[in-house]
């Protein structure tokens, strides 16, 4: 039972342009949900984060949505740019509970984005 | 500050024998969990340590297990290693239940 999905494998964007990664989560239980980038061979770089409490978070060229009646958070960049092509991963969590400290993953969106 | 760091970088063992991972967490951090990346099941959770206690779990048989120590540095130790044991072990650190701090990974391969 996968908890967490991201359902775009791939995502291509021109330089300049905005992305936007999706995930969705079935676990309503979750409320504290990330964002991490990945290079091969490397490990997951934290990008932003956002509460349950809020609908939305920014940094730099970075915003997190949240929408908990959908289950539903996106990423947007903007402006994209070539050295954002990595993989990205959603993640969420249960704090406060037992499950505190255990971060679920989803599977991946590969960015690329051509200059 | 320095980076979570992870020892060693590679690794290449046989079946049947067993193997330690380190991890040095981000000074201050006293939580410090782990987790499996392989291309079919993605990252997984293994396990967490917060102040020398496992705190959480995942769903990984016996063979998996960990300790933390006084300084919150954490050791991962696999027995009795499968051809499916190979894939790239991360740690992470946080200062509690917030944003986890990943390190580089220990690459291990299992002949």
């Amino acid at each position: 039972d996968q908890q967490v999905k991201q359902n775009s494998p791939s995502l291509s964007v021109q330089e300049g342009r905005i992305s936007i990664l999706n995930c969705d989560y079935t676990n309503s239980m979750f409320d504290y949900f990330l964002w991490y980038k990945k290079y091969p061979a490397e490990g997951p770089t934290f990008l932003i984060s956002i509460s349950s409490i809020k609908d939305k978070n920014e940094d730099g060229r970075f915003t997190v949505f949240l929408n908990k009646s959908a289950k539903h958070l996106s990423l947007h960049i903007v402006p994209s740019q070539p050295g954002d092509s990595a993989v990205y991963f959603c993640a969420a969590s249960e704090t406060g509970s037992s499950n505190t400290g255990k971060l679920i993953f989803g599977q991946g969106t590969t960015l690329q984005v051509k200059p | 500050k320095a980076g979570v760091t992870q020892t060693p970088r590679y690794l290449i063992k046989t079946r049947g024998q067993q193997v330690t991972l380190s991890c040095s967490p981000i000074s201050g951090h006293r939580s410090v969990s782990w987790y499996q990346q392989t291309p079919g099941q993605g990252l997984q959770f293994l396990f967490e340590y917060f102040s020398e206690t496992q705190r959480n779990k995942g769903n990984f048989p016996g063979r998996f297990s960990g300790r933390q120590f006084s300084n919150s540095r954490s050791e991962m130790n696999v027995s009795t290693l499968e051809l499916g044991d190979s894939a790239l072990y991360l740690c992470a650190s946080s200062v509690d239940w917030d944003e986890q701090y990943f390190g580089p990974g220990t690459r291990l391969t299992v002949t």
